[in-house]
């Protein structure tokens, strides 16, 4: 069984458009977080999330919005995307202050 | 200037080789991460460090804190250790090294 798992794994879709991206984790792990990895492959952290709550929240724009309906799940919401969007997209879960166990990455390409 | 500095940017080695990659960091942490992504892009956690020494098979990681650095150590360099290895540190949020890109020739 996949520990944490993404989905789509690629994303191709037009300026302007509303898209998600879903994360689940099964490993019972109490936060998770959402990074966004550049074409220079710089890796940001953009969201994490403690038991439903927002605890990091990076100087992302607000056309970002993640959304977590329970604690395996930490989905991230795109409005309006903008062709600075083009990354790849990695969501991470992890027990409070233990390593971190990654995705396998959504590769957003707006065109 | 990016408060993880990662040195070397890009190392390739021969098979066998004894391998270090060195990170500075600026801020008061937590805790230290070295992350290693594959070539297919998947990233994997290898080390969590708050102080000392930690060591997996061939992969030894230490930090000094009251320098503020760090090292990955990979002994007996095989070419499937071949990757990107990322330094990151949580202070108040996470902060990336941008990268080693490691080649290990046979």
């Amino acid at each position: 069984d996949t520990a944490v798992s993404q989905t789509p794994k690629y994303l191709v879709t037009q300026m302007g458009n509303d898209k998600s991206i879903k994360c689940e984790q099964n490993l019972g792990h109490d936060t998770m977080y959402w990074y966004k990895q550049d074409s220079k492959k710089f890796l940001k952290i953009m969201f994490s999330y403690n038991n439903k709550e927002l605890i990091i929240n990076e100087t992302v724009p607000n056309r970002f919005s993640p959304k977590s309906p329970d604690k395996a799940h930490l989905n991230l919401h795109i409005n309006s995307l903008e062709l600075g969007d083009s990354a790849v997209y990695f969501c991470a879960s992890s027990s409070a202050g233990e390593e971190q166990y990654f995705g396998p990455g959504t590769r957003l390409t707006v065109t | 200037k990016n408060e993880v500095e990662q040195s070397p940017q890009n190392l390739t080695a021969q098979e066998g080789e004894f391998i270090t990659i060195n990170c500075s960091y600026s801020v008061g942490i937590s805790a230290l991460h070295w992350l290693q992504q594959h070539p297919g892009g998947g990233i994997v956690s290898l080390f969590m460090l708050s102080s000392g020494k930690k060591k997996h098979g061939r992969l030894i990681a230490t930090i000094n804190i009251q320098e503020k650095h760090s090292s990955l150590h990979i002994t007996a360099s095989h070419p499937r250790d071949s990757a990107v290895y990322i330094c990151a540190v949580r202070s108040n949020q996470f902060y990336f090294g941008t990268g080693t890109s490691l080649t290990v020739i046979p």
